[in-house]
């Protein structure tokens, strides 16, 4: 699996764009992004993920570089609940084993 | 509409003792995954089932720790003997199939004294 860069840790007033990025440089052909937060002591949750088209949910959006070498995580409106450990995971289409790394600690201010 | 479950939250078991950790994957999910986050890192992968077959358990440390997925029932992460090495919080993930989009319970914090 293709190893992930996040930055360490971000800061983001509430109700502004969070942006969070990560590299991916030797991500293959047939892998994906995944995108998972861990708020506090919970257990992670699902974002998002995509393979070379932008992604959006409820949740986030997905923005993944046309040579697939990096994507950023936006949170359009984040709010004080956004803060958390945002991870960034590549994985093939039959993989199941997440690789959390170390992730981007996020804290949204007031 | 259900989560993944599990129980119990918080476990506190003397060295030497056992430790049995439940997990209910949501609704409709067959594909059971167990992680385990020791105090200030991060998570790691220990063992993929299906119901009644372990797929893979590359995770998992190879003495006193055991899973398994009965046909009817709950996932049971057990763990003989625990040591204080055994703090840390479990948790267990579902999926439809096999793959990364997987929903996570919130988790078994285990603490041995």
């Amino acid at each position: 699996d293709a190893k992930t860069t996040q930055p360490p840790s971000m800061d983001c007033a509430e109700g502004r764009a969070a942006n969070l990025p990560c590299n991916h440089s030797t991500i293959s052909g047939n892998e994906y992004v995944y995108w998972y937060r861990q708020i506090h002591s919970q257990g992670p949750q699902y974002i998002i993920h995509g393979l070379k088209n932008n992604e959006t949910n409820e949740m986030a959006s997905l923005i993944i570089t046309e040579d697939r070498k990096s994507s950023t995580l936006i949170l359009p409106h984040a709010t004080l609940r956004d803060t958390a450990v945002y991870y960034c995971i590549v994985n093939g289409a039959s993989g199941y084993a997440l690789n959390f790394g170390k992730g981007t600690s996020l804290l949204v201010t007031p | 509409n259900a989560g993944v479950m599990q129980n119990p939250r918080h476990l506190v078991r003397r060295r030497g003792q056992e430790a049995r950790l439940r997990c209910s994957p949501m609704k409709g999910h067959s594909h059971v995954y167990w992680y385990r986050q020791l105090p200030e890192e991060g998570l790691k992968f220990m063992v993929y089932l299906q119901k009644e077959n372990i797929i893979d358990e590359s995770g998992m440390p190879k003495e006193r720790f055991s899973a398994e997925f009965p046909k009817e029932g709950p996932s049971i992460l057990r763990i003989q003997q625990v040591v204080r090495g055994d703090s840390a919080a479990y948790f267990c993930a579902s999926s439809i199939r096999g793959a990364s989009e997987q929903y996570f319970g919130p988790g078994t914090r285990l603490t041995v004294t």
